[in-house]
Parts: structure tokens; sequence; C-alpha cells
């Protein structure tokens, strides 16, 4: 099975632009969330998608936003980039949670830097 | 608030046991979980643990939990160079909340041969 695959892997902008990230699943996970990860903040929890409808969100402005297609698919957007966004964007899939339990499987991410 | 806390740093050598340690703060987590990351990846679910549980062993690798104190350990043994990497305890919020972990900064294990 192909694991979660993010693209691009790397990504330089300025300020001011806006950025589109994608998230492939793993084939039948329906469930994909974002995490922003930076050495001084460490993981943060973006959103979460579950069959094309965001069902949690972290605490982060309107300038991120995502959505989920309806082959599981997903992209992250940020607009008006600043440079404090410069970060490792995970993607991760699971099967959905059976009884609390969350098996996250994670992409190896997308190396945002704002110049 | 939510927080999960671990040390920055860790050195051993080669062969010996490493523990990692993590408090967290959500006592209404169904289950703990640890998470390894190695240079230029993503993060690998390594563990878990059922929050009614006071150990689970799998190879090398055994979590203790002290629910009480809210304290969660990881211990490697006879640990190879190869586990060098940046270890992180994750809870999640609400006993499970779609996709949601919060994870500590990470303990950067770095094994001297």
């Amino acid at each position: 099975k192909a694991g979660v695959t993010q693209t691009p892997r790397y990504l330089i902008k300025t300020r001011g632009q806006q950025v589109t990230l994608s998230c492939s699943p793993i084939s039948g996970h329906r469930s994909v969330s974002w995490y922003q990860q930076t050495p001084g903040q460490g993981l943060q929890f973006l959103f979460e998608y579950f069959s094309e409808t965001q069902r949690n969100k972290g605490n982060f402005p309107g300038r991120f936003s995502g959505r989920q297609f309806s082959n599981s698919r997903s992209e992250m957007n940020v607009s008006t980039l600043e440079l404090g966004d410069s970060a490792l964007y995970l993607c991760a899939s699971s099967s959905d949670s059976t009884g609390g339990l969350e098996k996250l499987f994670f992409g190896s991410g997308t190396q945002l830097s704002v110049l | 608030g939510e927080d999960v806390e671990q040390s920055l740093f860790l050195s051993v050598r080669e062969g010996d046991s490493s523990v990692i340690n993590c408090t967290y703060t959500d006592s209404s987590s169904t289950y703990l979980y640890w998470y390894k990351q190695e240079p230029g990846a993503g993060l690998q679910l390594l563990t878990y643990i059922f929050s009614n549980m006071d150990m689970k062993q799998d190879q090398r690798l055994t979590v203790l939990l002290n629910k009480k104190d809210k304290h969660l350990s990881l211990r490697i043994a006879d640990t190879q160079t190869g586990d060098s990497a940046i270890y992180f305890c994750a809870e999640s919020l609400y006993g499970g909340s779609q996709g949601n972990l919060i994870f500590g900064k990470g303990t950067k294990l770095s094994v001297k041969p």
C-alpha cells in the first residue's frame, strides 16, 4: 500500500503570496489531518477533514484553510503569507478512530520557506 | 490548557537502555502515543497504550503509564545508532477526537557508538 504522499516537497514563497499544499492519503483512509511543525512551537494541529467535511479545527487564523475532495485527497491553502508561516507542514491520514484510538500515518511533509 | 511536556535531549551509548519521559494533562485521554521522526521524514507511530493499562511491551519497546501522575515513559532496550531520532509523545483530546493529537515538542535521542 502506498503511504501518505505530500506535494510539493519544498516550496519557497515571498510575503503576501498564497500557497496550496496537496496531500494524498493512504488508500481507504477517509480522515486527513494537517499539522504545522516549527522548531519553536513544535507540532500544532491545523484541521481535520473526514468525508469532505471539516470536523475539527485548531487555533490558527482564517488565512489557513483546507478542503477535501471526494477521493479523500486534501489541500490546504495559506493566503497572505507571513514570515512566521515558514514551517514543515505535515499531513496525516487515518481510517478514523475506533473507540478513541487514533492511528495517524504521516507524510514526509512540505517544507515551506517564506522570504 | 492542554499541554504535553518532554525533555528536549537524551544521549546514550549504543547497547544501553534509553528512557524518554513525558507528562500530559488531559486525564480523559483514552490512548497515549509514541511517535518517532527521523531527519527529513514525517512521524511514524511506534506504539500506543490504552489508558487503563500500566505497561505495554513491544519487542525492544516498553511503555509505562502512571495515570495518577499523568506520566508516560518509553524505554528502548539495547539502543542502536539507528534509533537516533526525535521521539514525540502525544495524547488525544476528549478521549479521541478525530485526528487531533496534542504532541510534546519531542526528545532528540542521540546514540553514540
